[in-house]
């Protein structure tokens, strides 16, 4: 079965820094891989998915990721954090032709002034 | 569209009673899928439905839990009788899972506490 795992449970960045969120999958073949934003009592967004194709991946809010299977990883960038960004991260997987999705635990993300 | 509707968003009931949590899919979704976010477990996948039929249903904790879609644009979850180790945030979610449209998308989610 797959499963992914963010190292990091917190990450603290000052705005108008760079932002890079770590996510590593385990799955057999190639995966499909996700990451989603969940803002306080909300639910999750994507941000972005890969599924094949170009491993630079671009999404909303100015995200992007890098699918690396050599490493399998699958990792969420961000040039600029902007204080609206502040949110829980979530990375996750499914495998293909498979409909379910595994989450890794998520990486919170202050953004400080 | 609307996006996926949840409801109740906060349900607060004392253990041992039945809790019904209700979801209204996207339009046109095939697939239903129920999620339960807890601080100790993270996102766990309970069940999912491909048009209308329970497919995988591993995810259920115990018997307690049952879910049903009786059509394409209603799901619910059921815990009877419910225990405080059940409080946590109940989130429903619906995709078209069309080639690459295979985005799920997400209510905002119920919160139950049971005390």
């Amino acid at each position: 079965a797959q499963s992914v795992t963010q190292p990091d449970i917190h990450i603290t960045v000052s705005e108008g820094a760079s932002l890079e969120l770590r996510c590593n999958y385990s799955y057999g073949a190639t995966p499909y891989l996700f990451w989603y934003v969940q803002s306080p009592g909300q639910g999750l967004q994507l941000l972005l998915k890969y599924f094949s194709g170009d491993t630079l991946v671009q999404g909303i809010k100015g995200f992007e990721a890098e699918f690396k299977r050599s490493q399998s990883s699958f990792n969420l960038r961000k040039p600029s954090v902007h204080w609206s960004d502040a949110a829980e991260y979530f990375c996750a997987v499914a495998a293909y032709n498979d409909y379910k999705l595994s989450f890794g635990a998520g990486t919170t993300v202050t953004v400080r002034a | 569209d609307a996006g996926v509707i949840q409801s109740p968003r906060h349900e607060v009931t004392e253990m041992g009673q039945e809790v019904t949590l209700r979801c209204k899919p996207i339009s046109g979704h095939d697939y239903l899928f129920w999620y339960r976010q807890t601080m100790m477990r993270g996102l766990e996948l309970l069940i999912y439905f491909n048009n209308n039929v329970p497919i995988d249903d591993s995810g259920m904790p115990e018997d307690r839990f049952s879910a049903k879609m009786p059509n394409a644009s209603f799901s619910t979850l059921k815990i009877q009788p419910s225990e405080p180790r059940d409080s946590a945030v109940y989130f429903c979610a619906s995709s078209p899972y069309r080639d690459e449209d295979t985005e799920a998308f997400f209510g905002q989610g119920t919160r139950l506490t049971v005390v």
